[in-house]
């Protein structure tokens, strides 16, 4: 089992939708949590971090439930702009290796 | 400042041929990554640096040799390039500490 999964989609919405991605991860220990986005041919960068308490940053919301082991990324009011990859990366659990998941395609339609 | 940068952008190389990557940062950052991205595949780690003249294998070290004379470079070797070895790699850094991972812009090789 891949220790940090994600639905690879794509998920296809239209322009002004609200879309929400999962990734789960498996190691308890860990410690911090982020979302990442790649662009088509580019280098992942860093969208957000997650915390324990949930946070905002414009259209985006990122939650972590650690009962369950799962982080969420929540996008309102979609834009063209917002077509990409989400990766999700966790790390800690005494490790200096970040692990991230396989990305979650999002393709936001006219 | 420039953050990190790669050398080169893309390159073709022939099945046996040998060649080096560069990835440079210029924001004093201990720790460093490689890694290759396949299509379905995600990013996979070939080789990771803690600090200088330290080095360790990744999740996909066959193949590759890495040095890191300098705390600002983290080199990525090929002795004997394979057509397997065609990718996208990308290197990384990171300050001690903190959380986020810097990127470069990859390099697009190919082996034919």
């Amino acid at each position: 089992r891949k220790e940090v999964e994600q639905d690879p989609g794509p998920f296809n919405v239209p322009e002004g939708a609200t879309v929400a991605f999962n990734c789960t991860y498996s190691n308890s220990a860990s410690q911090s949590f982020f979302w990442y986005r790649q662009d088509c041919r580019k280098e992942p960068k860093l969208l957000m971090s997650v915390y324990s308490s949930g946070n905002e940053d414009g259209r985006f919301t990122a939650q972590l439930n650690r009962a369950s082991q799962y982080i969420s990324l929540l996008i309102r009011d979609s834009k063209l702009s917002d077509s990409a990859t989400y990766l999700c990366v966790v790390n800690g659990g005494g490790s200096y290796i970040p692990t991230f998941g396989r990305g979650t395609s999002l393709i936001v339609h006219p | 400042n420039a953050g990190v940068t790669q050398t080169p952008k893309f390159r073709v190389l022939k099945t046996g041929q040998s060649m080096t990557l560069l990835c440079a940062q210029d924001m004093n950052h201990e720790y460093m990554y490689w890694y290759r991205q396949d299509p379905g595949m995600g990013l996979r780690l070939i080789h990771y640096s803690v600090g200088e003249g330290t080095t360790a294998k990744g999740e996909v070290p066959d193949g590759y040799n890495v040095s890191r004379l300098k705390k600002q470079n983290f080199l990525l070797g090929l002795e004997s390039a394979a057509p397997s070895q065609t990718s996208v790699y990308f290197c990384a850094s990171r300050k001690q500490g903190g959380n986020e991972q810097y990127f470069g812009p990859g390099t697009r090789l190919t082996v034919t």
